[in-house]
């Protein structure tokens, strides 16, 4: 129930093009939806978050959409860039538990010029 | 935003030896901290949820004598791996909620630290 299964693990997108991530969740106590980049031997950066309140949300580049029933949400990235080639976490917490993020599997982006 | 720091980002260390990681909240003060271990290639996995002034909560199949941690101030959790073996080489990364406003779910994570035990 606390899992989170994100796919594809990996992703190779032309530059100009959309990259699409799925995350999928059980536990219907989460609250909190985030997404992470990741660069190699950096921490997770906060991308963009989404509460099951709304059913998508943008910002720039990034927009996130929620499925509250079938409990999915996914990201896209839109007109990739090399620069975006990173590793993505989707993350789901409850925040009037203990507030832990509890994360996916990940997934590998590369952007080609 | 929020800055979380890490100290050391890198270590490296013989086995049977103990290595402190220290996580610090820059700006803004942190009643609870989290502890994640990266693996590479691999996602986050969350080792413990450290608490301000008590003791910290270990996720299932960590081993509480072996990563000590201690939160003894609003700004400072470290994470203490004791008698480090090889097989303990890792990436940890911490992270801090904003006291103020947890309720909006934000982590901010440090930029982690890398663990060699040779």
């Amino acid at each position: 129930q606390q899992q989170v299964k994100q796919s594809p693990q990996s992703l190779i997108v032309q530059k100009g093009g959309i990259s699409i991530i799925n995350c999928a969740y059980e536990n219907t106590a989460f609250d909190y939806f985030p997404w992470y980049q990741q660069f190699p031997g950096k921490g997770p950066a906060l991308l963009i978050a989404i509460r099951p309140d709304v059913s998508e949300k943008k910002e720039g580049r990034f927009t996130i959409s929620f499925n509250k029933s079938a409990k999915q949400f996914s990201l896209h990235i839109m007109d990739s860039q090399p620069g975006d080639s990173a590793t993505y976490f989707c993350a789901a917490s409850s925040t009037s538990n203990t507030g832990k993020l509890i994360f996916g599997q990940g997934t590998t982006l590369q952007v080609k010029p | 935003g929020a800055v979380v720091s890490q100290h050391p980002s890198r270590v490296i260390c013989k086995s049977g030896t103990s290595v402190k990681i220290e996580c610090r909240s820059l700006d803004f003060q942190a009643t609870t901290m989290f502890w994640y271990r990266q693996f590479p290639k691999q996602s986050l996995m969350l080792m413990a949820t450290s608490n301000e002034g008590s003791k910290a909560t270990y996720e299932q199949g960590v081993e509480k004598d072996k990563f000590l941690i201690n939160h003894a101030s609003l700004t400072l959790s470290t994470l203490t791996v004791t008698s480090a073996h090889p097989e303990d080489s890792s990436f940890y990364i911490c992270s801090a909620r904003d006291s103020k406003t947890r309720i909006r779910g934000e982590l901010f994570f440090g930029e982690g630290s890398r663990l060699t035990v040779l």
